[in-house]
């Protein structure tokens, strides 16, 4: 079993829409909370950056952990075709033994339709 | 603009032969690393540095070899007892090496060994 899981989708909303992202995670040790957005063949870029548990706000953008569920979510409002993109989550202890090593997942595909 | 380069953004190479993809930083980050996507597949880290002349192994290190010389660059070599070279390669570089100091992705070399 993977310590972060993410359903690759595609997910396909329309324009508009509210859309919900989600990873899970194994390991209790997460403290650290990212998610990134890839456009095709482009490097990842962050969107949001949280830690520990609870609700950060960021324009259209909405980050959510709950570490009691090991559960974190990105919420996007009033989706837009620009937003289509593959989105990954990604997390980190506080102790890494060194060096910034994120866990990440695996990415869901977003389509936003016209 | 600051930024981090990644070149070429393809590459094609034969079996048996190593090819070495090149990183470079202008953010005066600290920090290095190197990724590997595959379709799949969570971005899995091959090495990283936190600083000049230093380096570290990450999870997927056999089969590579990388070096930091100066500050700004930090090339991959691929090895050609690297079993499955085939991939999508990022480099990201952060200001420090700690778990809170967020990557920032170059937009990747695309290797492809035949």
């Amino acid at each position: 079993q993977k310590e972060v899981e993410q359903d690759p989708g595609p997910l396909s909303v329309p324009e508009g829409a509210i859309v919900s992202l989600n990873c899970t995670y194994s390991n209790s040790a997460f403290q650290y909370f990212m998610w990134y957005r890839q456009y095709s063949r482009k490097g990842p870029e962050l969107l949001m950056y949280t830690y520990s548990s609870g609700n950060k706000e960021d324009g259209r953008f909405t980050a959510q952990v709950d570490k009691s569920s090991k559960y974190i979510s990105l919420f996007i409002r009033d989706s837009q075709p620009s937003d289509s993109a593959t989105y990954l989550c990604a997390m980190s202890p506080i102790l890494t033994g060194g060096g910034n090593k994120l866990t990440f997942g695996t990415g869901t595909q977003l389509k936003v339709e016209l | 603009d600051g930024g981090i380069t990644q070149s070429p953004k393809y590459l094609f190479r034969k079996e048996g032969q190593n090819v070495t993809l090149s990183c470079e930083q202008n953010l005066n980050h600290d920090a290095m690393y190197w990724y590997r996507q595959d379709p799949g597949q969570g971005l899995r880290l091959i090495y990283y540095s936190q600083i000049v002349n230093d380096f570290q192994k990450g999870d997927i290190a056999e089969g590579y070899s990388v070096s930091r010389e100066k500050k700004e660059s930090f090339p991959l070599t691929v090895t050609s007892a690297q079993k499955n070279p085939t991939a999508f390669y990022l480099c990201a570089s952060s200001i420090g090496g700690a778990v809170d100091s967020p990557l920032h992705f170059g937009n990747g070399t695309r290797l492809t060994v035949t």
